[in-house]
């Protein structure tokens, strides 16, 4: 079956735009999270959903950073008066059930480059 | 707070060589460990991962063992692949948690 997607998979945007990055998870996951990947680091956790309920927004650097994930399927991760400091590869990732050692699928990423 | 050390790279290697990857890790409690791999232009996937202590997690020849006396969970392969090469990241599941804490990630190319 089909895996993570995100949309798009690149995203070049002027300092102050507001972007928007999809998720599409594996059908039937209740478990999803989104990652920020700077460059030549690791990924770091910036939110977490089960189902609709987003139960762990922690990661989220600024107010700037949005997530939602309405109907518990596709979520969105919405950045608001972009700046040069949120350039990386933002992760999605999504799993079966929020049990600690279940494996967590993860899409390609989307690059986003602020100029 | 959590956290997870590895090796800098790049790791250089021949084909055939032997590999290890070290990891190391900080956590209260008794978390799981993992090791993703991330091919050129792909997503993170799962390699392999031990959820306690001595565990040994195995996968396409690599291994890696749970030791919660030196808290490390190193990353093995007896004969590298050219295919091998890519990004290596190591990382923790907090014990009632279901969110990672990732490494910085080792780089390995291997040469014909």
């Amino acid at each position: 079956g089909a895996g993570v997607s995100q949309s798009p998979r690149y995203k070049v945007a002027k300092r102050g735009q507001d972007v928007a990055l999809r998720c599409d998870p594996i059908s039937g996951h209740v478990s999803l999270f989104w990652y920020q990947q700077a460059l030549g680091q690791g990924p770091e956790f910036l939110t977490y959903f089960q189902n609709e309920a987003q139960l762990d927004k922690s990661g989220l650097p600024s107010d700037r950073f949005f997530a939602e994930r309405p109907e518990g399927s596709v979520s969105t991760l919405k950045i608001q008066r972009t700046q040069q400091e949120d350039s990386a590869v933002y992760l999605c990732a999504s799993s079966d059930f929020p049990e600690s050692y279940n494996e967590q699928f993860f899409g390609p990423g989307t690059r986003l480059t602020v100029l | 707070g959590d956290s997870v050390t590895q090796m800098e790279g790049p790791v250089t290697l021949s084909e055939e060589a032997f590999l290890t990857i070290n990891c190391t890790y900080t956590a209260t409690g008794y978390p799981s460990l993992f090791w993703y791999v991330q091919y050129p232009g792909e997503g993170l996937q799962l390699l392999l991962k031990a959820t306690k202590a001595d565990d040994k997690g195995s996968n396409k020849g690599f291994e890696a063992t749970y030791r919660k006396e030196t808290t490390s969970f190193h990353l093995e392969k007896g004969s590298v692949q050219v295919s091998d090469s890519a990004v290596y990241f190591c990382a923790l599941l907090p014990s009632g948690y279901s969110t990672l804490t990732f490494g910085k990630g080792t780089m390995l190319l291997v040469s014909p």
